[in-house]
């Protein structure tokens, strides 16, 4: 599986939209970018997932470049909640292992 | 539906000690997953059940670790003899069938061992 690289901390106030940036410029073809999040203490959290085009869903919308070297997720409105480490996964295929690197810590201040 | 669930949520055992993990996968779902993150590093893939069957255990330390999943249900996950570098929450997730593209986590197990 492909290497991520992620900014270790980023601050975002609350009811701003929160940006986190992933770089994986030696994705292949057939590997998808996923996003987890681990609020302290608790397990993993999934996020959401993508191919090539954006997706969107109830937690938030990621964003991928037409040459799929690197993302962003988007948590639209942030709440202290929010505040977690942050994790982008590029992954071969569905039902294989997660690999998590040291992610973004995203801490969410009113 | 209830999630995945971790017995116990912590755990202190001396040195030499024997310790078992359980984790109940949620129902229906035929991968499972254990992962560790001990003190300081990232989170850590141990190994990955399909039904009963090891997928894959690259992720497992030594011999002195034993993941069982009999009868395709719940895993445990035996440390014998426990060192005092198996410290860490263990985790365990699961997935359904092939799509699996969400990967459901439990709370963890936190392991000292002194």
């Amino acid at each position: 599986d492909a290497k991520t690289t992620q900014p270790p901390s980023m601050d975002c106030a609350e009811g701003r939209a929160a940006n986190l940036p992933c770089n994986h410029s030696t994705i292949s073809g057939n590997e998808y970018v996923y996003w987890y999040r681990q609020i302290h203490s608790q397990g993993p959290q999934y996020i959401i997932h993508g191919l090539k085009n954006n997706e969107t869903n109830e937690m938030a919308s990621l964003i991928i470049t037409e040459d799929r070297k690197s993302s962003t997720l988007i948590l639209p409105h942030a709440t202290l909640r929010d505040t977690a480490v942050y994790y982008c996964i590029v992954r071969h295929q569905a039902g294989t292992a997660l690999i998590f690197g040291k992610g973004t810590t995203l801490s969410v201040s009113s | 539906e209830a999630g995945v669930t971790q017995f116990p949520s912590h755990s202190v055992i001396e040195k030499g000690q024997t310790v078992t993990l359980r984790c109940d996968p949620i129902s229906g779902h035929d991968n499972l997953y254990w992962y560790r993150r001990v003190m300081g590093k990232e989170i850590k893939f141990l190994l990955h059940f399909v039904k009963e069957s090891k997928q894959d255990e690259s992720g497992m330390p030594n011999n002195r670790f034993l993941a069982e999943r009999t009868g395709g249900t719940y895993s445990t996950l035996k440390v014998q003899p426990a060192e005092l570098e198996d410290s860490g929450v263990y985790f365990c997730a699961s997935s359904q069938g092939d799509r699996g593209n969400e990967q459901f986590f439990g709370p963890g197990t936190r392991l000292t061992v002194l």
